[in-house]
């Protein structure tokens, strides 16, 4: 089954704890991306990238990094989470690096939350 | 700035009655459009897009929206809501990066 999968779902951590979430795509698209989801604010996002070793800024950088040494596999690393990372996560990704296809698929979501 | 509005934060209506939800964008040029859904508990899920021809576009479970370039909107509507249509909903521009509204929480009444 074609997905997008993210773990942990739900997390509780503590101030300066660091954290991956792990995203992965069993569909061989070369767009992943991630992004945060904050009431009344919608989706921002993280970080991008459009292919292997191709990484970029979005909106909301600050404090996360991302790794893309293999197709399928985005994580998110929070080095030193605070708790204005309290959030839901959610990782997607598209077949083309320009998203033409217009498709973003998701993943189910991480909650996170940081005291 | 570029933006992506959806006006109404939280709408309420009754089992079969029609739904309209407002998007508006600011871009300069057409961009490519979305419509998403995110039910409770789960990612998001695309219903439609528009990218270019008839402004009409018909997308799943029963929803259409219609791209009006005078007024740089991209409503969503269906003739008659289902409980299982309660969720929360989120427009999205493609220009050079997928930008998200805000969103828009429908909640059913039976």
């Amino acid at each position: 089954e074609a997905q997008v999968t993210q773990n942990p779902r739900y997390l509780i951590t503590v101030t300066g704890k660091k954290l991956t979430v792990t995203c992965s795509q069993n569909m061989n698209h070369e767009y992943m991306s991630w992004y945060r989801q904050d009431p009344g604010l919608g989706l921002r996002q993280i970080y991008y990238s459009m292919n292997v070793e191709v990484t970029d800024k979005g909106d909301v950088p600050e404090g996360y990094k991302v790794s893309r040494k293999e197709k399928r596999n985005f994580p998110l690393i929070l080095e030193s989470p605070s708790p204005n990372q309290t959030s839901l996560y959610f990782c997607a990704s598209s077949l083309s690096a320009g998203l033409v296809s217009g498709e973003l698929f998701f993943g189910e979501g991480s909650r996170l939350t940081v005291l | 700035a570029q933006s992506v509005t959806q006006p109404d934060i939280h709408i309420t209506v009754s089992e079969g009655a029609s739904l309209e939800l407002r998007c508006n964008y600011s871009y300069g040029a057409t961009p490519y459009l979305f419509w998403y859904v995110q039910s409770p508990g789960q990612g998001l899920q695309l219903l439609l897009k528009y990218f270019s021809g008839d402004t009409l576009v018909q997308g799943i479970k029963g929803f259409e929206a219609e791209f009006k370039r005078s007024q740089s909107s991209f409503n969503l509507r269906k003739p008659s809501v289902h409980w299982s249509d309660a969720a929360e909903y989120f427009c999205a521009v493609l220009n050079n990066d997928m930008r998200f509204g805000a969103g828009t929480r429908l909640t059913v009444k039976p």
